[in-house]
């Protein structure tokens, strides 16, 4: 089975400073990841996923993400956050051969400060 | 935006009752999903379509019960409410398997 850990609930930032948002995962498959957003009272988007090649991914909004097999870590950066970027972020993996189902690590809100 | 609706967008009900909740999508997308957002939970994933009639459980499935008879429709049903799936709903659609795009959600509170 599949499992995510976000490792931080809440991280403050201020604006235009660099930000990292750390999720590790298990499995014993190869899995796809990725990462989506929720801002406050609306559904999920999609910021990016990692389905093969290349372990740096490059996403909407100025996000991107590496992923690092040995670490099992999929962490999410960008180099200079806007308080738009303010939101809650979900790292979710699925089996890279099953029917899609995804399992969400537990989310970390991103609170962006002037 | 993906095509996709979910109605009613809040409903409050009483323990014991029945409740359905629907998802329309219009992208003729195969693969349908619901899921639950608790705080410290994340999404949990309750049931899952792969084509009409063709349903399966995910990790929380106890409780409910899914039908799809139509491409573009996916009912959630609550047989009778309890307290504990006072929660957030959310639907979510995908062409292949592995890329999802999810509905707004319906807030539900069972009293």
């Amino acid at each position: 089975a599949q499992s995510v850990t976000q490792l931080d609930s809440q991280v403050p930032v201020f604006e235009e400073a660099p930000v990292e948002l750390r999720c590790n995962y298990s499995s014993s498959v190869s899995v796809y990841l990725f990462w989506y957003v929720q801002y406050p009272n609306q559904g999920l988007q999609l910021l990016l996923k990692y389905l093969s090649g290349s372990t740096l991914v490059k996403g909407i909004n100025g996000f991107e993400a590496e992923f690092n097999k040995s670490q099992t870590s999929f962490h999410l950066r960008k180099p200079s956050v806007h308080i738009s970027d303010t939101a809650e972020y979900f790292c979710a993996v699925s089996r890279s051969s099953n029917t899609g189902k995804l399992i969400f690590g537990q989310g970390t809100t991103l609170q962006v400060k002037p | 935006d993906a095509g996709i609706t979910q109605s009613p967008r809040h409903k409050v009900t009483e323990t014991g009752t029945p409740v359905t909740l629907r998802c329309h999508q219009t992208e003729n997308h195969r693969y349908m999903y619901w899921y639950r957002q608790d705080p410290g939970h994340g999404l949990r994933l309750i049931h899952y379509s792969y084509g009409v009639k063709d349903t399966d459980k995910g990790e929380v499935s106890d409780g409910y019960s899914v039908s799809r008879s139509k491409t573009e429709d996916f009912l959630l049903t609550l047989e009778s409410a309890t307290s504990s799936q006072t929660s957030v709903y959310f639907c979510a659609i995908a062409p292949q398997s592995y890329e999802q795009y999810f509905g707004p959600g319906t807030r539900l509170t069972v009293t």
